[in-house]
């Protein structure tokens, strides 16, 4: 089993631009949930699933936009990027609610 | 705002010693579980223990909880240079399954 992936594993974008993170699970996980890890604030919940074909906001939503059209996957898009927005991204899935999360490797975005 | 708060910061100790730190946290909570994160990777879950248990072991580990007090704390027994990393506690409250993160504790093991 792959566990928990994520594509890309770095990007760089300008001010403006737009781009979508992909996260994909093998575990058949219903819950799935996407956070950002700055310098010395731990991880924040940006958006999170606890199904196919739902979708609720965390505790940073602003500025992002997610799907689950299908179970295995995840998707966080950036509509419009802003330099705030320089951080490293996690996936995570977990089999039940408040269980264990199994994280992906993260994604590495910077926006100048 | 972050539930749990890791202390120390940092913290360096020589292989072969423990290593403790400590979570507290505000509200009440369903369980409070663990992570591991090595430079430039994903976290690893290592442990959970819920609000009705007091202490929990998985082979070098030990976790307490106090509920009374809101703190938890997480002992590496006998560390290894591979246990160099940042541990992370979570809480997940009684309604929900958001987990909220602390900011960690970075270990250092000097070989």
């Amino acid at each position: 089993n792959a566990g928990v992936t994520q594509t890309p594993k770095f990007r760089v974008l300008k001010t403006g631009q737009s781009m979508t993170l992909l996260c994909a699970q093998d575990m058949n996980h219903e819950y799935m949930y996407w956070y950002r890890q700055d310098p010395g604030m731990g991880l924040r919940l940006i958006h999170y699933s606890v199904g196919e074909g739902t979708t609720a906001k965390g505790e940073v939503p602003d500025g992002y936009n997610v799907s689950r059209l299908k179970k295995q996957n995840f998707l966080l898009g950036l509509e419009s990027a802003a330099p705030s927005q320089t951080s490293v991204y996690f996936c995570a899935s977990s089999r039940e609610t408040g269980g264990p999360k199994f994280f992906g490797p993260g994604t590495r975005l910077t926006v100048l | 705002s972050q539930q749990g708060e890791e202390d120390p910061q940092a913290l360096s100790i020589q292989e072969g010693e423990n290593a403790t730190m400590n979570c507290s946290y505000k509200t009440s909570i369903n369980n409070l579980q663990w992570y591991r994160q090595n430079s430039g990777r994903g976290l690893v879950h290592l442990i959970l223990i819920r609000s009705n248990e007091r202490e929990k072991h998985s082979g070098r580990l030990r976790v307490t909880l106090d509920t009374s007090k809101k703190s938890s704390s997480l002992l590496i027994t006998a560390s290894r240079a591979a246990d160099t990393a940042s541990y992370f506690c979570a809480t997940g409250k009684a309604a929900g399954n958001k987990l909220t993160f602390g900011g960690g504790t970075r270990v250092l093991v000097k070989p």
